[in-house]
């Protein structure tokens, strides 16, 4: 079957960095997608990474090793906002996307 | 400029009621999914559809019917409710379904049902 497995819970401190795990069994890659979603609200879009290696968005950098099945977000210089859940989504073969039950993502000041 | 708009924001239902949760977009995509959202659990898809007059299943399509009579709305129907079907139910489109594309979401639609 078709799997994503990443942490159910993270926190972190205001101003640091924080680095959340991602990894996948599917049948096929078409690309690996982060999207952030505060409670209550509906997902937005992050990142997207179908080659291997890091892209880098401002704060937010995203790693993809497709060898591995494996993905990480990192965020840095983090602040309050970025408390929320950060999902993780593979499109498989059939373009389908996979979805990981998501990181929720805990700031202490 | 709307987006993705999904009514109602909120609805309660009796076992075995029926309703219907609308999806409008006005971004002129082609394709349109409804996935529902429970906790500890990633987004499922329920029905999705590439183009208007056209709807396919998902993953969990069961006690669901959809209808894309118009390219920019995207009906979600439960014709008799079911307390499993408490869920947080979000709309979403994408211009076509290659890799790089990117999903806007609705703002979801929370539904009870007892």
């Amino acid at each position: 079957g078709q799997n994503i497995d990443q942490p159910t819970e993270m926190t972190a401190t205001e101003g640091a960095i924080v680095q959340i795990n991602c990894t996948y069994q599917t049948s096929g890659f078409n690309g690996l997608f982060w999207y952030q979603q505060h409670a209550g609200e509906a997902p937005t879009f992050l990142s997207y990474n179908v080659l291997d290696g890091l892209e880098e968005k401002g704060r937010f950098s995203s790693f993809l090793s497709r060898s591995k099945g494996y993905s990480y977000l990192l965020l840095k210089e983090l602040q309050m906002k970025d408390s929320a859940s950060y999902l993780c989504a593979v499109m498989d073969s059939n373009y389908q996307l996979i979805w990981g039950a998501g990181t929720k993502l805990i700031i202490k000041p | 400029n709307a987006g993705v708009t999904q009514t109602p924001k909120f609805r309660v239902l009796k076992t075995g009621q029926s309703m219907t949760l609308l999806c409008a977009q006005d971004m002129n995509h082609e394709y349109m999914y409804w996935y529902r959202q429970d906790p500890g659990m990633g987004l499922r898809l329920i029905h999705y559809s590439v183009g208007e007059g056209t709807t396919a299943k998902g993953e969990v399509p069961d006690g669901y019917n959809v209808s894309r009579l118009k390219k920019q709305n995207f009906l979600l129907g439960l014709e008799s409710a079911a307390p499993s079907q408490t869920s947080v139910y979000f709309c979403a489109t994408t211009p076509k379904a290659s890799g790089a594309n990117v999903l806007t979401f609705g703002a979801g639609s929370r539904l009870t049902v007892l």
